[in-house]
Order: C-alpha cells, then sequence, then structure tokens
C-alpha cells in the first residue's frame, strides 16, 4: 500500500496568515492526488483534485501543487471558516490511501 | 442541485450484517465512479471501496480489511448506491460516506457495531 504523510499534524495560525501543509508518499502517484477539508461533525469537502486543479465553488486562496511524491496544499490570507483538518488522498493506486490529517487551529 | 443521502446506519451485533444505501439527485449514478469512505469516531478518514464502469463492465475494489465481508453495488434504477457489510466486527464502528468522482460527498451515516 502506498502510505501519505501529511506534516504537520496541526498548527496553530492567525486569520490573514499563509499556511502550508506537505503531504509525502511512500512511492511515486503522479499528481493523482486529492486534498480535502473537513470540519467537525460534517463530511469531507473536496477543495483540490488532481494535485493542483481547484474544485467548482471552492475560493481561489486554496490551490495546490507538487507531483510525483511532494505535494503542498497551500492557503493564502486565512479566513475563520478555514479552521479545520485537512487530509490529502492519493488515487493513483489501490488502495485509494490517505494521509493523517493535519488541524488547523486558530492561534 | 447535486446531492447523496445516506441511510441505514444503526447498531448491529458483531458478526451481524447491514445494508448502507446511498440515493443520488440530481445526476445519475449510471456510468459514475462512486466511492465508500468510512471514519471511526475521532480518528481519520479510511477509503473502503469503490464501483466504476469500465468497458462496458461493473468494476469494484475493496481495502483489505473489508475485503470478502463487504459488496459495493448499484441499482441504476433506483439511482441508489450500496453497501451490503456482512460478518461485522466492532472495528467497523464508523461513519460512512458515499462520495462522488466529480466531487460531491453524502452526509454521512454512523454504524455501530457493539454487543
Amino acid at each position: 500500500d502506498i502510505q501519505m504523510t501529511q506534516s504537520p499534524s496541526s498548527l496553530s495560525a492567525s486569520v490573514g496568515d499563509r499556511v502550508t501543509i506537505t503531504c509525502r508518499a511512500s512511492q511515486i502517484v503522479s499528481n493523482y492526488l486529492n486534498w480535502y477539508q473537513q470540519k467537525p461533525g460534517k463530511a469531507p469537502r473536496l477543495l483540490i483534485y488532481a494535485a493542483s486543479s481547484l474544485q467548482s465553488g471552492v475560493p481561489s486562496r486554496f490551490s495546490g501543487s507538487g507531483s510525483g511524491t511532494d505535494f503542498t496544499l497551500t492557503i493564502n490570507s486565512l479566513q475563520p471558516e478555514d479552521f479545520a483538518t485537512y487530509y490529502c488522498q492519493q488515487t493513483f493506486n489501490i488502495p485509494r490511501t490517505f494521509g493523517q490529517g493535519t488541524k488547523v487551529e486558530i492561534k | 442541485e447535486v446531492q447523496l443521502v445516506e441511510s441505514g446506519g444503526g447498531l448491529v451485533k458483531p458478526g451481524g450484517s447491514l445494508r448502507l444505501s446511498c440515493t443520488a439527485s440530481g445526476f445519475t449514478l449510471n456510468g459514475a465512479w462512486m466511492t465508500w469512505v468510512r471514519q471511526a469516531p475521532g480518528k481519520g478518514l479510511e477509503w473502503v471501496g469503490h464501483i466504476y464502469t469500465k468497458s462496458g463492465g461493473v468494476t469494484t475494489d475493496y481495502a483489505a480489511p473489508v475485503q470478502g465481508r463487504f459488496t459495493v453495488s448499484r441499482d441504476d434504477s433506483k439511482n441508489t448506491l450500496y453497501l451490503q457489510m456482512n460478518s461485522l466486527k466492532t472495528e467497523d464502528t464508523a461513519f460512512y460516506y458515499c462520495s462522488a468522482g466529480s466531487g460531491e460527498w453524502g452526509q454521512g451515516t454512523l454504524v455501530t457495531v457493539s454487543s
């Protein structure tokens, strides 16, 4: 199975900050990488697909980059509604493994 | 508006069975890539399995912990996705979500396996 490792596991940030979350795959996944946001008690929400494509309806302050094994989710100018847990997922191989999550908290 | 609504969760004893449903509105399941994901309380996301159509045939894949016990299927006439869960274990306790390849997710349904 492909292991997905996110860092950091949690971070504290302020409204207006730029936040970067990284995701590393244990083997090459090309650009078959999705990013999700999940708020407590809610279903995950797809933010980025194919490593860098913004899902319809997602604010442009979210962006994704990377290919191969190393990926990044960037949130420019963090907003109050962005405090949540973020997950990466590879869709290159079966099983479609997720990272362990990164919790973004208010500083 | 595209919407997915799960149902069928509940409390079941170890070794029991349960069938979850995911009814779609606003789009047709026929031809769509559909996935089940679960999340144990307070834990991360775990891919369970998916179903898609390829070369005119339906293909399913499963995570190792559920292989042989869970079955993903769909009824195109009802526009509904199913997850048949047999030989349930306590470690199957989780919220179960269905999702579409286009990015939509249902609200989830809770399955509790306990004696």
